[in-house]
């Protein structure tokens, strides 16, 4: 069975563009989760979708990102005018029951 | 933002040597997870621990929920070299009828095995 995909897997973009990164779930999942992976770190949680309500947004860095999930499947993180600070790798995550979570291979974001 | 205490950072070790690393929260969890990632991909579940004093095994991995609800441990018997790689412990709490299991994850532990 399918997995979580995520696209694109690398994405340069020069400091003060606009990037989409974008997650397909497990079928039939119903929790989705976005981290944030610096280099050399763990994932830290970034959003919580549970379908299409986006119900926990504490772990967004600054009013730059924004995520949504409308259709309750698909879901597209943004970063509006990127900064090099945000170069790290996003991950998605689904999951049936949200204690198991199932990750996908992440986007590796380089701002230049 | 809060990261678990992950021990040890690195390991270095002969194949088939056992291995332990533990995890430490300052915070009760309800739930532990065990994942290993490989460079270039997403994390992968390993262990998933759900009561205080459970004992899980996945073939030669072994992990366990402490009685605490505030640390975990993960073994791995024989090594071979396909284990190389990196360990993250991540710990979920909720409460009341609403939960979603918002992972908070160790700093990772690399393991190299040297055949």
């Amino acid at each position: 069975g399918a997995g979580v995909s995520q696209s694109p897997r690398y994405k340069v973009a020069k400091r003060g563009q606009d990037v989409a990164l974008r997650c397909d779930p497990i079928s039939g999942h119903v929790s989705l989760f976005w981290y944030q992976q610096a280099l050399g770190q763990g994932p830290e949680f970034l959003t919580y979708f549970q379908n299409e309500a986006q119900l926990d947004k504490s772990g967004l860095p600054s009013d730059r990102f924004f995520a949504e999930r409308p259709e309750g499947s698909v879901s597209t993180l943004k970063i509006q005018r990127t900064q090099q600070e945000d170069s790290a790798v996003y991950l998605c995550a689904s999951s049936r029951s949200s204690y198991e979570q199932y990750f996908g291979p992440g986007t590796r974001l380089t701002v230049t | 933002g809060q990261q678990l205490n992950q021990s040890p950072q690195s390991m270095f070790i002969q194949e088939g040597e056992d291995v332990s690393m533990n995890c430490t929260s300052s915070s009760i969890f309800n739930t532990w997870l065990w994942y290993k990632q490989d460079p270039g991909e997403g994390p992968v579940l390993l262990i998933a621990l759900y009561k205080a004093g459970e004992l899980t095994s996945n073939g030669r991995l072994t992990a366990q929920f402490g009685i605490t609800r505030k640390d975990s441990f993960l073994n791995i018997s024989a090594s071979i070299p396909s284990d190389v790689g990196i360990y993250f412990c991540a710990g979920s709490y909720y409460a009341g009828g609403t939960s979603y299991g918002k992972l908070t994850f160790g700093q990772g532990t690399i393991l190299t095995v040297h055949p």
